[in-house]
């Protein structure tokens, strides 16, 4: 176990509506990345924080965003949902300034219908 | 743009053989390979990582090696068993950047 916990872990919503998911990172952690995993895919990018500030974004849309809060804990809100974002979205967390490993949540597992 | 390309995207091996996975990546600033393995239904787990430094690196049955001047890397694993079974993907980073993923290897260890 990586110490990475992300809720909830299944998620069903309906195109147009807005969800947030959280992540909450590893004891010591100051950098929480964002990913999002389509079916039969490799995990893309969407955003990282650091310090409670956006540090680098993927070529997702501006209605992907994101927070981080002063106990490194994350959330990621994706607003107007689309069929396409149906996916499992995984935070990371990691020590910047010290190694470079991130370490994966379990992941959420957003269903768009 | 930022490129890793990962194959095989199937690999099926008799219990104890080797298997092998291979990577080339594309931004030739990447300094950090790691490895993941993904079982079904988890968040994918490192499983070893090398850096842009160091040619090989091994841990118990796995290794990893890296030819910086060709931008290849690759994954070996030896004496596999039926845990081993999994998706597998390797991935490239300027340090505490963004991964860049490979699309993953579905390695399967047969009986």
């Amino acid at each position: 176990e990586t110490g990475v916990t992300q809720s909830p872990t299944h998620l069903i919503k309906t195109r147009g509506q807005q969800v947030t998911l959280r992540c909450s990172s590893q004891s010591g952690h100051n950098t929480v990345s964002w990913y999002q995993q389509a079916l039969g895919q490799g995990p893309q990018f969407i955003f990282q924080y650091y310090r409670e500030e956006e540090n680098g974004r993927g070529n997702f849309p501006p209605r992907f965003s994101g927070l981080q809060f002063p106990n490194y804990s994350s959330e990621l809100n994706v607003n107007a949902l689309e069929l396409d974002d149906s996916a499992l979205y995984l935070c990371a967390s990691s020590l910047a300034g010290v190694n470079y490993e991130q370490y994966f949540g379990p992941g959420t597992r957003l269903t768009v219908t | 743009g930022e490129n890793v390309e990962q194959h095989p995207s199937t690999l099926s091996v008799q219990e104890g053989d080797s298997a092998v996975i291979k990577c080339t990546y594309s931004d030739s600033a990447s300094n950090y390979f790691p490895w993941y393995k993904q079982e079904l239904g988890k968040g994918p787990q490192l499983i070893i990582d090398i850096r842009s430094n160091v040619g090989e690196k091994k841990d118990q049955r796995i290794a990893v090696t890296l030819n910086k001047t060709a931008k290849h890397f690759s994954l070996h694993i030896t004496e596999t068993q039926p845990e081993d079974s999994a998706v597998y993907f390797c991935a490239a980073s300027k340090g505490n950047d963004k991964i860049i993923f490979g699309k993953g290897t579905r390695l399967h260890i047969l009986p």
